[in-house]
């Protein structure tokens, strides 16, 4: 397996809800990324895993909360978001030794 | 932290012509250097990267140069396809391995004019 996945592919959900957005992959990577993207912008850098711990949180509101349950899956729990939060969120990974991030497909998120 | 330039914003270029993109960055110590191609609706992909040890690096019709000592790096695409149109991200980081920080310039959006 040679990709990074993420599920779902769309999300669509209230203020008040309680969502999470799932990330995999099966390459051996041993850092994970998160990424918002929203349109015609650049991706910019939420949080880096490092061996399944938190290396970087770049200053992300509480109502996202990253989980990495073991070193090949990453999870974002959403909560209380606002509709400016809606974007293309991505997530990266990379082989240790290595510098190239492999990108999902990302999974396009509406706040409503 | 890093603060990373891209000029142009958009560029339209006769197929089979060359078009070079530049990226200028602020951090001396980023010497990583990635070009990701977006197609609309798909994920980025990594098309060519340099490190801050060498100054040109060739891919069949994509290049890229480095000039470290101006801080800024291009990307060259000759003989252009159709294919090619894209969103093209330049980036730079203080690689390290496995838990590092990207940081990406503005995107410019290349349209090839069959």
């Amino acid at each position: 397996d040679t990709e990074v996945t993420q599920t779902p592919k769309h999300l669509v959900m209230g203020m008040t809800n309680k969502k999470s957005l799932k990330c995999e992959q099966h390459m051996g990577h041993r850092a994970m990324y998160w990424y918002k993207q929203k349109a015609k912008k650049p991706p910019e850098l939420m949080f880096v895993y490092s061996y399944e711990k938190l290396s970087i949180n770049e200053s992300v509101p509480s109502r996202f909360s990253p989980e990495c349950p073991n070193s090949s899956l990453l999870n974002l729990h959403l909560h209380a978001l606002q509709p400016e939060d809606s974007a293309l969120y991505l997530c990266a990974s990379n082989q240790e030794g290595y510098n190239e991030q492999f990108f999902g497909p990302g999974t396009r998120l509406t706040v409503l | 932290g890093e603060n990373v330039e891209q000029h142009p914003s958009t560029l339209s270029v006769q197929e089979g012509d060359s078009a070079v993109i530049k990226c200028t960055y602020s951090d001396s110590a980023s010497n990583y250097f990635p070009w990701y191609k977006q197609e609309l609706g798909k994920r980025p992909q990594l098309i060519i990267d340099i490190r801050s040890n060498v100054g040109e690096k060739k891919d069949q019709r994509i290049a890229v140069t480095l000039n470290k000592t101006a801080k800024h790096f291009s990307l060259h695409i000759t003989e252009t396809q159709p294919e090619d149109s894209a969103v093209y991200f330049c980036a730079a980081s203080d690689a390290n391995f496995g838990n590092e920080k990207l940081t990406f310039g503005t995107g410019t959006r290349l349209t090839i004019i069959p």
